[in-house]
């Protein structure tokens, strides 16, 4: 099955700082989402973004098909972003293991 | 984008006994999954419920431990069965897929087994 690796697994910065994670997979996919799921359990859907970039807010998404990797960036971070950050792809939504964001006040 | 209402949020439940969690979407939806994440793990999917059809599980759930049931398009059950310490986990659901929003998550089972 397809692999879906995420980098970093750990991130501690402080409020303010700027933020880049990665999530790679092995074959080409035709579905991917970031979730972020915060201190209390709860997943929340950011982007769906099998390809290009999208923006929400501090927060936006590029995803590569042809190269296989996506990109969520975080900018201007602050306390409440703290949680852990989740990519998934396919139909059938394979997660990675994460990046668990820490930010400090 | 498909919004889910899952129950019980948690319980704490005798070793051999079973819980039956719910998941309600508020659109009908063709797919549905069922997810465990065990503590400060990702998550794993445990089965995909199709309405009008049997769950497909995947590699290490069987349907005698985790039987599902999907009686229609927008309702699904997950029962675990026979419970043991080693079931203590949260337990999510999963339903959407279709436009560019992609799939939502229930809110979440937070099961103990004593």
């Amino acid at each position: 099955g397809i692999q879906v690796e995420q980098s970093p697994p750990d991130l501690i910065l402080q409020e303010g700082a700027n933020s880049t994670l990665r999530c790679n997979f092995s074959d080409s996919v035709n579905n991917l989402q970031w979730f972020h799921q915060n201190p209390w359990g709860q997943l929340i859907n950011l982007f769906y973004i099998p390809s290009g970039t999208k923006q929400n807010g501090r927060l936006s998404a590029t995803t590569v098909a042809t190269e296989r990797y996506s990109l969520l960036y975080i900018s201007s971070s602050q306390t409440t972003d703290s949680g852990v950050y989740f990519c998934a792809v396919e139909w059938d939504m394979r997660f990675g293991a994460g990046t668990r964001l820490t930010v400090k006040p | 984008s498909a919004v889910i209402s899952q129950k019980p949020s948690r319980d704490i439940c005798q070793r051999g006994t079973s819980l039956t969690i719910q998941c309600q979407v508020d659109s009908q939806v063709t797919m549905m999954f069922w997810y465990r994440q065990q503590p400060g793990q990702s998550l794993t999917l445990i089965a995909t419920a199709n309405q009008g059809s049997e769950a497909t599980y995947e590699s290490g759930f069987v349907i005698d431990k985790f039987p599902i049931s999907r009686p229609n398009l927008t309702f699904s059950t997950l029962t675990v069965s026979n419970m043991s310490p080693e079931d203590s986990s949260i337990y999510l659901c999963s339903a959407g897929g279709t436009g560019n929003y992609g799939y939502t998550f229930g809110s979440g089972t937070r099961l103990t087994v004593v």
